[in-house]
């Protein structure tokens, strides 16, 4: 049972434009919600991350949003850039009570493909 | 700091035979962990660690094991390779005190093809 479902599978944007990849989540216990960036041949890199108690995070042209109704959560890329050409993985995980978690769960990953 | 670090970046073996792969932090971060990433597949947790002697099983545990004698060090060890762990495993490390820290820092990876 997949706990994280992702879409799309690729995405395709001409420069300039917003890139917007979707995820959803079955765990209602799940708190803390990452977007990792990977390059090729290098490791995830955390881009931006929301908890539930707010419905948008906005880090200079990355967005997150969050709708803790429905379960959902999307990142917007604004004026996307080729430079932003990458997979972006969306992950859940449930921070203990020790303030840290260390056991996300993977979305299958967005190939993003910014075009000049 | 260096961050997190893997060794090998490279490693090819056959069917049956038993490696180490190696993982390293210097942050001083208590969690560490370990993920398998194949394609169209994400990454998935293998086993995890929450402190030097304190290990546990993640979503993908068969076929290896894992030990935390330090807190520095995370070794994953294959017992008996199929080409079924033919794969990226990255390993990944987080601080567990700091209020509102919650991120996991990972390597560069280790590819591994099982022939």
């Amino acid at each position: 049972q997949q706990q994280v479902k992702q879409s799309p599978q690729s995405l395709i944007v001409q420069k300039g434009g917003i890139s917007i990849i979707n995820c959803a989540y079955e765990n209602t216990a799940f708190d803390y919600f990452p977007w990792y960036q990977q390059f090729p041949g290098k490791g995830p890199a955390l881009l931006i991350a929301i908890r539930p108690d707010v419905s948008e995070k906005k880090e200079g042209r990355f967005t997150i949003s969050f709708n803790k109704s429905a379960k959902q959560f999307s990142l917007h890329i604004m004026d996307s850039q080729p430079g932003d050409s990458a997979t972006y993985f969306c992950a859940a995980s449930i921070v203990n009570s020790g303030g840290s978690n260390y056991k996300l769960t993977f979305g299958k990953g967005t190939l993003l493909t910014v075009n000049p | 700091n260096a961050g997190v670090t893997q060794t090998p970046k490279f490693q090819v073996l056959k069917t049956g035979q038993s490696m180490t792969l190696q993982c390293a932090q210097d942050m001083n971060h208590e969690y560490m962990s370990w993920y398998r990433q194949d394609p169209g597949m994400g990454l998935r947790l293998i086993h995890y660690s929450v402190g030097a002697g304190i290990t546990d099983q993640g979503e993908v545990p068969n076929g290896y094991n894992v030990s935390r004698s330090t807190t520095e060090d995370f070794p994953l060890r294959l017992l008996s390779a199929a080409p079924s762990q033919t794969s990226v495993y990255f390993c990944a490390s987080s601080y567990s005190r700091l209020p509102g820290v919650y991120e996991q820092y990972f390597g560069p990876g280790t590819r591994l093809t099982v022939t």
